[in-house]
Formats: structure tokens, sequence, C-alpha cells
């Protein structure tokens, strides 16, 4: 079945450098991803989506590029605050509108 | 705009009983979604309901079911309750058409 996997279960960035959270996906015909925000306690938050027909979309601090090659994604923050601590997930969408999640990559943000 | 509502917070049970677990989606949103967060474990889907049917459901067993009621609010029932079924039940909402899943804080279950 499809997968969706993470480079890295932890990312420890200094306040104000940019942070770069990795996701690889299995399916080559995956054509919606996702990513989330959770912070402690809380369910997961939206931050951003992307289809399969763009490369690239930015948000408010935040990009999302897909290489589509080598089935692989990954979540820019510029500027990371404090406020961007939390566990980042990439998901993928599968058949029947369900979600398949990465492990999740905690962001720790040190001043 | 109110996001999706989950109740209760958090639910303690003995294995053997039976949970009960709610959801209520965001105002005008017909698709509800429920998904468990095992600790090490990540997101796992568990069902989909739309429009009151059940659409799809993940790799659990019978014993995980719910229903999706006429004004779109949902419940997830888990029933003979194991040890390991101790985690975070999250319910999403969708609007009919969208694939953006918008979740709720989640329900903390323990089982003792």
């Amino acid at each position: 079945g499809e997968s969706v996997g993470l480079h890295l279960p932890t990312l420890s960035v200094q306040e104000g450098d940019n942070s770069i959270i990795n996701c690889a996906y299995s399916n080559s015909a995956s054509d919606y991803f996702i990513w989330y925000k959770q912070e402690s306690g809380k369910g997961p938050q939206f931050i951003i989506d992307i289809r399969s027909n763009m490369d690239k979309r930015q948000g408010q601090r935040v990009t999302v590029l897909l290489n589509k090659t080598v089935k692989h994604l990954s979540l820019q923050i510029a500027a990371t605050q404090p406020g961007d601590s939390a566990v980042y997930f990439c998901a993928v969408l599968g058949g029947y509108n369900k979600l398949i999640f990465g492990a999740g990559t905690r962001l720790a943000v040190h001043p | 705009e109110a996001g999706v509502t989950q109740s209760p917070t958090h639910l303690i049970k003995t294995r053997g009983q039976q949970a009960t677990l709610r959801c209520s989606p965001i105002s005008g949103h017909t698709s509800v979604y429920w998904y468990q967060q095992a600790l090490g474990l990540g997101l796992q889907f568990l069902l989909w309901y739309d429009e009151g049917e059940e659409r799809n459901r993940g790799n659990f067993p019978p014993r995980f079911s719910g229903r999706q009621f006429p004004n779109y609010s949902s419940e997830l029932n888990v029933n003979a309750l194991e040890l390991e079924d101790s985690a975070l039940y999250l319910c999403a909402s969708s609007l009919k058409g969208y694939n953006e899943q918008f979740f709720g804080p989640g329900t903390r279950l323990t089982v003792l």
C-alpha cells in the first residue's frame, strides 16, 4: 500500500533561521498533498496544500515544494519563530478521501 | 466560524468496556473523518462518513464503528476496549467535493 516517510524525526533551528522539513511518498499517482502542524495537546492544524499539477506553492512564511520525479515533498518555513515549535506532518490523499500521514518531524526553535 | 468540536476531551475506560466519542463538523461540511493517533504510530485513518453513509474504512477491526447523523455530526464507537486502543482520536471535516480536511482537538481515550 501507499506509504509516507519523513527524513528526520527532529529538527532543531535557531530563531530567525529558515527551516526545511522533508517528506517522501511512494505512489507516483498521488495527486494531493497537505502539511499539518500539531502543537502539544491540540489537533493537527492545516498549513498549506499542493496539487500534483504544481511544483511550488507559497503561503504566509511557508512554501511547499513538490518534486514528482523523486516523489519528494518539502515544507520551508521562513524566519522561524518560537511559535513554530510543533510536530509537522505531511499527508498524501489516498483513495476514497483517506489521508495517509508521515510519522512527523518535531521542530524545536531555540532563541 | 467555529471549528470542528469533539467531546469528551478525555475519556477513561477499563478493558472490555465500550467508548462513545462525538464530533461536530464545521458548519456546512458534510464529510466527517475519524483518525487514531496512538503514541509512536502517527495518524491512522479509521472511517469516512459523508451525508450519513460510511464511504471508506481503514484497517481496523469491526469493533470500531460509527455513524453520522442528519445534522452531519458523528459518533465513533469502540466496543470491547483493549489496552492498545488508548490513543488520541481525531475527527476532521471537509466540504463536499473538497480535499482539505480540518481537524478538531481530539478525544484522549485511556484504557486501563
